[in-house]
């Protein structure tokens, strides 16, 4: 079967501190997505990035850097010098390719940046 | 280029009513999907639908439904509603496959009462 862990339910940080969002997955599949994506108050899912299986290659955007490995099965995502725009539920999520839209989600970090 | 459209925002129903909810998706998008989000179940997926066929379903019962006309929108259907089926329904829309990535609406608060 298929999980995605979120452990950290909520996290606080004062702005301008790093942060690290944690994600562990289970899939017995070899090709698989893995995705991140942010909730602000709103309630819209914001996509933030996308993984294949086949590529280990960390990746930094901005402020934002995803670190993934394969042998631990984890798809962590760091914010550097947080800001209080930054706010907001972060989820997890993992599809498998023959099953289209169907995104397994973790559970959610709620990050709050506190000025 | 516009986003996903659901409508409505919020929808207050009473306990055994039915609800229809509509996503529009992003123009050229061909698969839709459908996400009930609660605060003890989190993000769950009810149904993919892709060129007007269901492609996949998630755990969900019967009462709940959906279809997909020829210009990919979608309408998703909860007969017989209960208290717990109060939640954020969200609709996201892809080119085709999980690869593409998905796009999410705003979703559209539903209250049972």
């Amino acid at each position: 079967a298929q999980k995605v862990t979120q452990a950290q339910t909520e996290i606080s940080v004062v702005e301008k501190e790093d942060v690290t969002l944690d994600c562990v997955y289970e899939t017995r599949d070899t090709t698989y997505y893995l995705f991140w994506y942010k909730q602000p108050p709103s309630g819209e899912l914001v996509f933030l990035i996308r993984r294949n299986s086949f590529d280990e290659q960390n990746e930094i955007s901005g402020r934002y850097s995803w670190n993934f490995q394969k042998s631990t099965s984890s798809f962590n995502f760091t914010i550097t010098a947080s800001q209080v725009v930054d706010s907001a539920v972060y989820f997890c999520a993992l599809s498998r390719p023959n099953q289209g839209g169907k995104l397994i989600f973790g559970q959610g970090t709620e990050l709050s940046v506190k000025p | 280029k516009a986003g996903v459209t659901q409508t409505p925002r919020y929808l207050i129903k009473t306990r055994g009513q039915q609800v229809t909810l509509s996503c529009s998706p992003i123009s050229g998008h061909r698969s839709v999907s459908w996400y009930q989000q609660t605060p003890g179940q989190g993000l769950q997926f009810l149904f993919e639908y892709f060129s007007e066929t269901q492609r996949n379903k998630g755990n969900f019962p019967g009462r709940f439904s959906g279809r997909q006309f020829s210009n990919s929108r979608s309408e998703m259907n909860v007969s017989t509603l209960e208290l717990g089926d109060s939640a954020l329904y969200l609709c996201a829309s892809s080119p085709a496959t999980g690869k593409d990535g998905y796009t999410f609406g705003s979703g559209t608060r539903l209250t049972v009462v």
